[in-house]
């Protein structure tokens, strides 16, 4: 068990809906990264965020967003889901903002349909 | 554009062999190489990871095998065992962050 913890394992919803992922960290650690994992695009990094900042972002489309409250817990947001959009997301945290160890979540499981 | 390249895609080893996966990469930036193990089900787990300061660098039975100048890193895994079977991920992350850029991942099978 990595300590990241994400919810709800699994999620089916229709096109054009909006879900919320959920994560929370582990203990201690400042650091949250979201992942999508498709099988044709391999993990891709979405964004990171930092003790409630945005850090760094990758990916991650104009149709999503993501936040870091202040217990630290993330949640990402999908609106106007698509087919594509169907995937596995983790989330990962560290201690630090850079150049530390990631410890992922089980993954929550969208399927869009 | 993929920033990591990971071969091979898939793997078959005989229990007791010695299973290598591949990874090259372009960006300068990077500095932390990380390998991760990924069960069905699950997500990736921190399996091994390495700073270009070192060529090489062993925990246990894995081997992380770092080639500078080449931009590439492979994971070699000795006396592989069906436990052993599960896909493998390298990443980098450059020295300005600490996002991970993953290679496409090598689905291994380790036959009893």
């Amino acid at each position: 068990d990595s300590g990241v913890t994400q919810t709800p394992k699994h999620l089916i919803t229709a096109t054009g809906q909006r879900v919320t992922l959920r994560c929370s960290p582990r203990s201690g650690d400042l650091s949250v990264y979201w992942y999508q994992q498709s099988l044709d695009q391999g993990l891709q990094f979405l964004i990171q965020y930092y003790n409630g900042e945005e850090r760094a972002k990758g990916n991650i489309l104009e149709r999503f967003s993501a936040q870091q409250f202040p217990d630290l817990h993330s949640e990402l947001n999908l609106s106007s889901l698509e087919l594509g959009d169907s995937a596995l997301y983790f989330c990962a945290s560290s201690v630090g903002p850079s150049q530390n160890i990631q410890y992922f979540g089980a993954g929550t499981r969208l399927s869009v349909l | 554009q993929q920033q990591v390249k990971q071969s091979p895609q898939s793997l078959i080893v005989q229990k007791g062999g010695i299973s290598i996966i591949n990874c090259a990469y372009e960006n300068t930036a990077f500095d932390y190489f990380p390998w991760y193990q990924q069960f069905p089900g699950k997500g990736p787990a921190l399996l091994i990871a390495i700073r270009p300061d070192v060529s090489e660098k062993k925990e246990g039975r894995f081997t992380i095998s770092f080639n500078k100048s080449a931009k590439q890193f492979s994971l070699h895994i000795m006396d592989s065992q069906p436990g052993d079977s599960a896909t493998y991920f390298c990443a980098a992350s450059p020295n300005t962050g600490n996002q991970f850029y993953f290679g496409t991942g090598t689905s291994l099978t380790v036959i009893p």
